[in-house]
Parts: structure tokens; C-alpha cells; sequence
């Protein structure tokens, strides 16, 4: 069973600083990792997705890597921002041979950027 | 472009009641796939359908059953409520092939159910 870990699970920094979430999974056999950003009470707005074949995305100031044989993805913020306060979620589809697995969330990583 | 779409966002039922979520897909996505997400946990995977058919679930009970139209969009149901189905439901649609496409999901607002 597809297991997936957040760390750390709650994060406070000073506007301006970089920062990194952490995500990984037991399971190597993936189709794809997401990263998902959920703010308060609301539905997930996908931020990047990367494909097993593919070891990073960019976009704007966030960039993420993935490194499938060791089970791991990393969310990199640049320049945080008071806007960037949220909850991220690492998500990742794991091939089943048959039939659709659905995605395997994390429980989160709470992010504040203090003003 | 229409993102995806749910409704009702927010409702309230009792133990024993049945209820029936609604969401719209994004233009163009035919695979919709529903999840329910309880108060500080990821969300978790119920089911998905393509061309009107389930064709896959994860660990939840037949009474969460569900629908998908000619034009994608999907039903969740849900009987005989219990008070551990509080949450947050999210659809999410993706375009053809879905997941086992490496296809992206995008999510909707969700719908807020609290059962008393």
C-alpha cells in the first residue's frame, strides 16, 4: 500500500526567506507526483506535476524535484510570500496494473510566511 | 475555459439520511474522480469514472456509489449517512486517460457536509 509522508508538518518563516517542503513515498512505481495548494476551507489548486520520467518542474518561484528511486520529492518556494500561507499537499498516482488507483495524498505541510 | 464546478457547497443531514453531491467537470476532461477529505487529513480516494463507468475505487464502503452523465459531468451518493462521513468532498477531472494518461487533476471547491 502506497504511503505518502510530509514533513515538516507545520512550517512558520519571516516573509522573504526560501523554504522547503518535503514529500515522500513507499512506493516507487508511480505514474506522476503533484503538488497541491489548499488554502482554508477550499478545494486544491494543482501548483506542479512531474511525470515518473521527468526529475523536475518549474514554475515562477516555486520549483520541485523528484527522485523516484529513492522515493522523494522536494517543493522549493523562493522568496516567500505573506500570499504563499497555506497547507501544500504532495500527492502521487502509483501504477496499479489495473483499473485507477486514485491519487495518494499526504496529510500536508501548514505553511505561514509572517509578515 | 470553466473550471470545475460542485454544488451544493455546504449542507447538513442526520444519521440514516442519503445525500447527492453534484460537480461539473472541466471543458474538455471526461474522467472525474471524487475524494473525501476529513478535517486535517489528505484527501482520500472513492472512486473514478470514464465514459460513464467506474473504473476504479479505493477503500470505501457500496453505499458511496455514484454517477457519470453523457456529458461527464458526475454524481456522488451517499446512504445511510454516519456521523464519520463529515467532510469535505472534492471532484476533480482530468482529461482523457486520466491518471494511467499521466494526466493532471484539477480540482473544484468541494462541498461541505456535516452529519448531526
Amino acid at each position: 500500500k502506497q504511503e505518502v509522508t510530509q514533513i515538516p508538518a507545520a512550517l512558520s518563516v519571516p516573509e522573504g526567506e526560501n523554504l522547503v517542503l518535503n514529500c515522500s513515498f513507499t512506493d516507487s512505481a508511480i505514474y506522476n507526483l503533484q503538488w497541491f495548494r489548499q488554502d482554508p476551507g477550499k478545494g486544491l489548486t494543482s501548483l506542479l506535476l512531474i511525470q515518473s520520467s521527468q526529475r523536475e518542474q518549474t514554475s515562477g518561484r516555486l520549483n520541485a524535484s523528484l527522485d523516484k528511486s529513492s522515493g522523494r520529492s522536494t517543493l522549493y518556494i523562493a522568496a516567500s510570500q505573506p500570499g504563499d500561507s497555506a497547507t501544500y499537499l504532495c500527492a502521487v498516482s502509483k501504477y496499479s496494473g489495473g483499473g485507477a488507483d486514485g491519487l495518494t495524498f499526504g496529510k500536508g505541510t501548514h505553511l505561514i510566511i509572517q509578515p | 475555459e470553466t473550471g470545475v464546478t460542485q454544488s451544493p457547497t455546504h449542507l447538513i443531514k442526520t444519521r440514516g439520511q442519503q445525500v447527492t453531491l453534484r460537480c461539473s467537470s472541466q471543458s474538455g476532461h471526461n474522467t472525474v474522480s471524487w475524494y473525501q477529505q476529513a478535517l486535517g487529513q489528505g484527501p482520500q480516494f472513492i472512486f473514478q469514472y470514464y465514459r460513464e463507468e467506474e473504473n476504479g475505487r479505493g477503500n470505501f464502503p457500496p453505499r458511496f456509489s455514484g454517477l457519470q452523465f453523457p456529458n461527464y459531468s458526475s454524481e456522488l451518493n451517499v446512504n445511510a449517512l454516519e456521523l464519520d462521513d463529515s467532510a469535505l468532498y472534492l471532484c476533480a477531472s482530468s482529461p482523457q486517460g486520466g491518471l494511467r494518461g499521466g494526466g493532471e487533476l484539477f480540482f473544484g471547491e468541494g462541498s461541505r457536509l456535516t452529519v448531526l
